[in-house]
């Protein structure tokens, strides 16, 4: 059974980057049918859709987070990783890594626990 | 990017109830909509995708319906655990956007 593990530093300072790492276990990263991807929730708020990346190296980001965002992928560690630059209190959020199934739907059919991440000095 | 309305932004209903969301798109998108279950301080649950085809494991009460602009979701029979939000989501173009959710209580 497929299974997503974020894991990252919980509190980061106000202009620095924000690093998290998504593992993946019970099934390959390397795989032709799914794009990995994270995806965010502030608050009380909503989701919100950071970008993806596929076992090859290619990205997709949210245009509202471009400039500040970095997704890559290991495929010997199975894991992919999200950077976030120049952090805000905005960016306090949940932060979930998830599989996204390629083809017909682009659905998040695997998500992981999501990990809290506060923004604080 | 494609805006995603969805309606009630809460609503309340008893077990046994037939509870409908609405779902709409600012573009057409064909079926390219998905829907999630979220619990609290639980990751989301995919229950639907593409529009009505429903994911592996989820009861069958749930159906998902709907092409183009309007979608809905429809729990047939309220259980005490469907009790959660429910998020629509378009995945027509990226950004890959959500609906703001609605919160289904007793």
């Amino acid at each position: 059974q497929l299974q997503l593990q974020e894991s990252g530093p919980g509190l980061v300072k106000p202009s620095e980057t924000l690093s998290l790492t998504c593992t993946v276990s019970g099934g390959s990263i390397s795989h032709n049918d799914y794009y990995w991807g994270w995806i965010r929730q502030a608050p009380g708020k909503g989701l919100e859709w950071i970008g993806t990346i596929y076992y090859n190296g290619d990205t997709n980001y949210n245009p509202s987070l471009k400039s500040r965002v970095t997704i890559s992928v290991d495929t010997s560690k199975n894991q992919f990783s999200l950077k976030l630059s120049s952090v805000t209190a905005a960016d306090t959020a949940v932060y979930y890594c998830g599989r996204i199934v390629i083809g017909d739907s682009y659905c998040v059919d695997v998500w992981g626990q999501g990990t809290t991440i506060t923004v604080s000095s | 990017d494609i805006q995603m309305t969805q309606s009630p932004s809460s609503l309340s209903a008893s077990v046994g109830d037939r509870v409908t969301i609405s779902c709409r798109a600012s573009q057409t998108m064909s079926s390219y909509l998905n829907w999630y279950q979220q619990k609290p301080g639980k990751a989301p649950k995919l229950l639907i995708h593409g529009a009505s085809s429903l994911q592996s494991g989820v009861p069958s009460r749930f159906i998902g319906s709907g092409f183009g602009k309007d979608f809905t979701l429809t729990i047939s029979s309220l259980q005490p655990e469907d009790f959660a939000i429910y998020y629509c989501q378009q995945t027509y173009s990226t950004p890959r956007t959500f609906g703001h959710g609605t919160k289904v209580e007793i």
